[in-house]
């Protein structure tokens, strides 16, 4: 089975534009979670997407949004970069449909540069 | 609000060594706790999941336990190899702020020395 796949790798931005990442879960998982990881704040959880709805959300700003498909695939957006938001960005797909998050299978991540 | 502390920040031992990762928590109302591995520049991969009403979890060379009501954990590592050499976090997985979520801690970087 394949694993939890996010593209791109590596994104170069300037400050005020925005990004979108994409991310695609384990076949048959129907939880996708985002995090964005950074040396100073470590790894901080953005928000949780399950059957196309946001379930959980973390203590981001507005600029950051998400969305989840039919499918299951996820993207997330940022709008208005700003330098702080450069930081890996990973995300984790879950088997799990009723309220506790099981066991999260992480994806290679995103690296985003915002100069 | 939910703090996760992992000591030390980094440990170097020499190969063949048994080895403990410490993790500890504020608030004891917790769903489950994780322990993952991060390779530089890599994603996540979970190692053990402990739910709340579990002591301790076994895979291979691993061994995790939890003390819920003392806001512990600890990672075991038996005979450690070069290849365990990786960054340890643990996570907790709670209800906080109205959603539910993991909760990090920053992490034990952890080099084993053939």
């Amino acid at each position: 089975k394949a694993g939890v796949t996010q593209t791109p790798r590596y994104l170069i931005k300037t400050r005020g534009q925005q990004v979108t990442l994409s991310c695609s879960p384990i076949s048959g998982h129907r939880s996708v979670s985002w995090y964005q990881q950074t040396p100073g704040q470590g790894l901080q959880f953005l928000f949780e997407y399950f059957s196309e709805t946001q379930r959980n959300k973390g203590n981001f700003p507005g600029r950051f949004s998400g969305r989840q498909f039919s499918n299951s695939r996820s993207e997330m957006n940022v709008s208005t970069l700003e330098l702080g938001d450069s930081a890996l960005y990973l995300c984790a797909s879950s088997l799990e449909g009723g309220g506790r998050l099981k066991t999260q299978y992480f994806g290679p991540g995103t690296r985003l540069l915002v100069l | 609000k939910q703090e996760v502390t992992q000591i030390p920040a980094a440990l170097s031992v020499p190969e063949g060594e048994n080895l403990v990762l410490n993790c500890s928590f504020t608030d004891s109302a917790i769903y489950n706790l994780q322990w993952f591995r991060q390779d530089p520049g890599k994603g996540l991969t979970s190692l053990l999941l402990i739910q709340s009403s579990q002591r301790e979890q076994t895979s291979g060379r691993l061994n995790a336990s939890l003390d819920k009501s003392s806001g512990r954990s600890t990672l075991y590592i038996a005979a450690s190899q070069p290849g365990d050499s990786a960054t340890y976090l643990c996570a907790v997985n709670l209800r906080q702020g109205g959603s539910e979520k993991l909760v990090f801690g920053k992490g034990t970087k952890l080099t084993v020395n053939p």
